[in-house]
């Protein structure tokens, strides 16, 4: 069975610096990873997805990430948040065939002026 | 993706009642899933809506409290029975799209007194 870590449970941050949101994982099988965001009183929208090819995934709204399979690594990244960017965000892992993902506990990204 | 819609978007009920929540997708899909999402928490597989056949549930989750229907390849229902404020969460449904990914409808925001 697979696992998600997110490490930090909220990240705030001044607008225009960069973020980082990390998230690990674990499983004894090949793996699919997403990242998903939730604004406030809204439902879960995908960002990215890695289902293979190149490790560094590009998604909506300036977004990017990228799988490291050594260190079971695919960190959340962007080089200027804006303060539409406040929202929870979540880390998620399938295994090929599963269609179900495991949810990670998810990421406050606070973003303040 | 699929444009994923849900009725109602919130409600307040009262304990020993019952909710029956809606999901619409505009296009056929094969796999429909429903979630909750506790306060402040991650989201927790309900069940699997099979079309023509029973829902899949999880462990913890029986089809007494949590009846499902899904009579349609772009409609299911999801009932939550004889509430308590213990059932206060955030409703999901999804579906699985292209690249084994599950996009998510808005969400249903029910609040037990």
């Amino acid at each position: 069975a697979q696992s998600v870590t997110q490490l930090d449970s909220q990240v705030p941050v001044f607008e225009e610096a960069p973020v980082e949101l990390r998230c690990n994982y674990s499983s004894s099988v090949s793996v699919y990873l997403f990242w998903y965001v939730q604004y406030p009183n809204q439902g879960l929208q995908l960002l990215l997805k890695y289902l293979s090819g190149s490790t560094l995934v590009k998604g909506i709204n300036g977004f990017e990430a990228e799988f490291n399979k050594s260190q079971t690594s695919f960190h959340l990244r962007k080089p200027s948040v804006h303060i539409s960017d406040t929202a929870e965000y979540f880390c998620a892992v399938s295994t090929g065939g599963s269609y179900i993902p495991t949810f990670g506990r998810g990421t406050s990204l606070i973003v303040h002026p | 993706s699929a444009v994923i819609s849900q009725k109602p978007s919130r409600d307040i009920c009262q304990r020993g009642t019952s909710l029956t929540i809606q999901c619409q997708v505009d296009s056929q899909v094969t796999m429909m899933f429903w979630y909750r999402q506790q306060p402040g928490q991650s989201l927790t597989l309900i069940a699997t809506a099979n079309q023509g056949s029973e829902a899949t549930y999880e462990s913890g989750f029986v089809i007494d409290k949590f009846p499902i229907s899904r009579p349609n390849l772009t409609f299911s229902t999801l009932t939550v029975s004889n509430m308590s404020p213990e059932d206060s969460s955030i409703y999901l449904c999804s579906v699985l799209g292209d690249g084994e990914t599950q996009y998510f409808g808005p969400g249903t925001r029910l609040l037990v007194l």
